[in-house]
């Protein structure tokens, strides 16, 4: 089946501009993740979504950052006023179940790369 | 606080060699634990992950980790690798609510 789909792949803007990125999970997976990828941080957790539940925002780098998911499903996180260090690799991963412990396989997307000039 | 350590940042073996990535972390309690690969342009693969029950644990593409409580490691290990395996290797426990805690990652170099 299809895995986790993230758009757009890449992503160029201007210091100052906001972005949206988009994550499609793999259809079932109740839990959502969102994580992010650069040089000098390596892997970052960011935020998790299982269901419709409220998100723990407490990983979010700023409050310029911010995520939704809309129907379980779909997720997008939003970056506004972005800034140079907020270049990085942005990726999404959904799991099946998920209770709060966790232990459930956390399934990748290919990552959106942004770019902010 | 959770933290993950993987000690080597980069290792070069032989095609054909065996090989054994080092992982030590601190939580408060044993994690579930995962092992990443992502190779260049692609995205992360799950190796192997360890939930409980028997310590050696087997996974994809003839890789096995190891789980040692009393030294909080998790090492992955293959006895012949292959040109094919050159790629960056992610130590991660954790999961759930809070997230993988990914190391730092090993990148490993094949040399023929």
């Amino acid at each position: 089946g299809a895995g986790v789909s993230q758009s757009p792949s890449n992503k160029v803007t201007e210091k100052g501009k906001d972005v949206e990125l988009r994550c499609d999970p793999i259809s079932g997976h109740t839990a959502l993740y969102w994580y992010r990828q650069s040089l000098g941080q390596g892997l970052e957790f960011l935020i998790y979504f299982q269901g419709n539940s409220a998100p723990d925002k407490s990983g979010l780098p700023s409050d310029r950052f911010s995520a939704e998911r809309t129907g379980g499903s779909v997720s997008t996180l939003t970056i506004q006023r972005t800034q140079q260090e907020d270049s990085a690799v942005y990726l999404c991963a959904s799991s099946l179940l998920s209770g709060a412990g966790g232990g459930d396989t956390q399934y990748f997307g290919p990552g959106t790369r942004l770019t902010v000039l | 606080a959770q933290s993950v350590t993987q000690p080597d940042i980069h290792i070069t073996v032989s095609e054909g060699a065996s090989l054994e990535l080092r992982c030590n972390y601190s939580y408060g309690a044993t994690p579930y634990l995962f092992w990443y690969v992502q190779s260049p342009g692609q995205g992360l693969q799950l190796l192997l992950k360890y939930f409980s029950g028997d310590t050696l644990v087997q996974g994809i593409k003839g890789f096995e980790a190891e789980f040692k409580r009393s030294q909080s490691s998790f090492n992955l290990r293959k006895p012949s690798v292959h040109w094919s395996d050159a790629a960056e290797y992610f130590c991660a426990p954790g999961g759930g609510a809070d997230g993988l805690t990914f190391g730092k990652g090993t990148h490993l170099i094949i040399q023929p």
